[in-house]
């Protein structure tokens, strides 16, 4: 399967614990993009990265949240001392090209559940 | 910042007949509509998008219009088949400044064909 890929698919926590996701691109997509969706909701925006530059965060990444795409091909988010209100899918999606209108393709997510 | 809206937010049909999700978005520099399909538990798929210098756009049984005056845009699916039922998104980019493509999401529309 040549698509974007995400580890884990589920991951329940104790509140206060730090978790870590991992996105692996389509390969040579330059773009990468974070999301969050919950229940009954549409994705909504977190944070892009053009190659391994962050470019841009949304107000809905707090200082617990971080991002991180080191060689320009996968990507973490930590979020550190999680709270109830961190659960939620949270999908990653990448592109290819110079501008942003190119068809963004989208992982199976990874579900957090905060106990 | 952009700001989309989707109706209706459930949508039951009979196989066979259409179905019609219509948005509207906010913010007139909108320049590319993409809509996706997401099954329960799934990734969200990409099934059509259109840009900002086109008015429609037909793939099979799928067609997306584009009316930029009234900035709202409509995914109309023919002959629904029960395999069409899950729930639709549409999104919205803004075009240029610091937007990077990131995705403005509707609420969903939960479409149930019946056989």
């Amino acid at each position: 399967d040549t698509g974007v890929s995400q580890d884990p698919r589920h991951k329940i926590t104790k509140r206060g614990q730090n978790v870590t996701f991992r996105c692996d691109p389509i390969s040579e997509h330059n773009r990468l993009y974070w999301y969050r969706q919950t229940l009954g909701q549409g994705p909504e925006f977190l944070t892009y990265f053009q190659n391994e530059a962050q470019l841009e965060k949304s107000r809905l990444l707090s200082d617990r949240f971080s991002a991180e795409r080191p060689k320009g091909s996968f990507s973490t988010l930590e979020i550190q001392r999680t709270e109830q209100g961190d659960s939620a899918m949270y999908l990653c999606a990448s592109s290819f090209g110079a501008g942003g209108d190119q068809p963004q393709h989208f992982g199976d997510g990874t579900r957090l559940s905060i106990l | 910042g952009e700001n989309v809206e989707q109706h209706p937010s459930t949508l039951s049909v009979q196989e066979g007949d259409s179905a019609v999700i219509k948005c509207t978005y906010s913010d007139s520099a909108s320049n590319y509509f993409p809509w996706y399909k997401q099954e329960l538990g799934k990734r969200p798929q990409l099934i059509i998008d259109i840009r900002s210098n086109v008015g429609e756009k037909k793939d099979q049984r799928i067609a997306v219009t584009l009316n930029k005056t009234a900035k709202h845009f409509s995914l109309h699916i023919t002959e629904t088949q029960p395999e069409d039922s899950a729930v639709y998104f549409c999104a919205a980019r803004l075009a240029g400044g610091t937007s990077y493509g990131k995705l403005t999401f509707g609420q969903g529309t939960i479409l149930t064909v019946h056989p």
